[in-house]
């Protein structure tokens, strides 16, 4: 069964760091781009990050980039995400998310359920 | 990277056909074909329902499919059934390793 499963999430002051994680099964975590995908409660989708099958491009939506940081370990079939500099507006669900493609961009064909991540003093 | 305009909601009654637009530029929409839709159920994980522009994953019915003209890509519904009923959403590759998704779409089967 491919599956995806998120952690790392929390309550966590502003100005604070987290790091996420992301263990994936059942499929060859190597051959595919990964993503983050983060929920505002109530609201919409919103693209955080993606990285490619070796790391060898990633890219960041505005909203995050120089705080978070996006990074996989393929021995372990494992997807992170650290967040630095953590605002309220950062409150969210985070999705992790596998490409159908190696290179960023084709879209995710497998979601995990979700980590949530509440930024609040 | 400014989101994808969708339509806040749609509506038919069961049997009908539904048509979701997704508007966006030539840097992203109208610049590749690697246009999503996303199904998402309340309190539920999106699930990948057109790739590709019009791709169907296995295990998505035929009554969906997907298409794409310019800048402007669409999810239709056809045949609409109860359990149709829930948020929409696209996304599309937006240049240099970004992707971007539309606001979302509530479809209400009447």
């Amino acid at each position: 069964e491919v599956k995806l499963v998120e952690s790392g999430g929390g309550l966590v002051q502003p100005g604070r760091s987290l790091r996420l994680s992301c263990a994936a099964s059942g499929f060859t975590f190597d051959d595919y781009a990964m993503h983050w995908v983060r929920q505002r409660p109530g609201k919409g989708l919103e693209w955080v990050s993606g990285i490619s099958w070796n790391s060898g491009d990633t890219g960041y939506a505005d909203s995050v980039k120089g705080r978070f940081t996006i990074s996989r370990d393929n021995a372990k079939n494992s997807l992170y995400l650290q967040m630095n500099s953590l605002r309220a507006e950062d409150t969210a669900l985070y999705y992790c998310a596998k490409d159908f493609r190696s290179s960023i961009g084709g879209g995710m064909d497998v979601w995990g359920q979700g980590t949530t991540v509440t930024v609040s003093s | 990277q400014s989101a994808l305009t969708q339509p806040p909601s749609a509506s038919g009654s069961p049997g009908q056909s539904v048509t979701i637009s997704c508007t966006g530029t030539g840097t992203d929409v109208g610049g590749y074909n690697y246009v999503s839709w996303f199904q998402q159920h309340p309190g539920r994980a999106p699930k990948l329902m057109i790739y590709e522009v019009s791709e169907r994953p296995s295990g998505v019915p035929d009554r969906f499919s997907g298409s794409k003209s310019g800048n402007t890509a669409s999810l239709t519904v056809s045949g609409l059934q109860a359990e149709d009923e829930a948020d929409y959403y696209c996304s599309s590759y937006a240049e240099t390793n970004h992707l971007v998704f539309g606001g979302g779409t509530k479809l209400t089967v009447l």
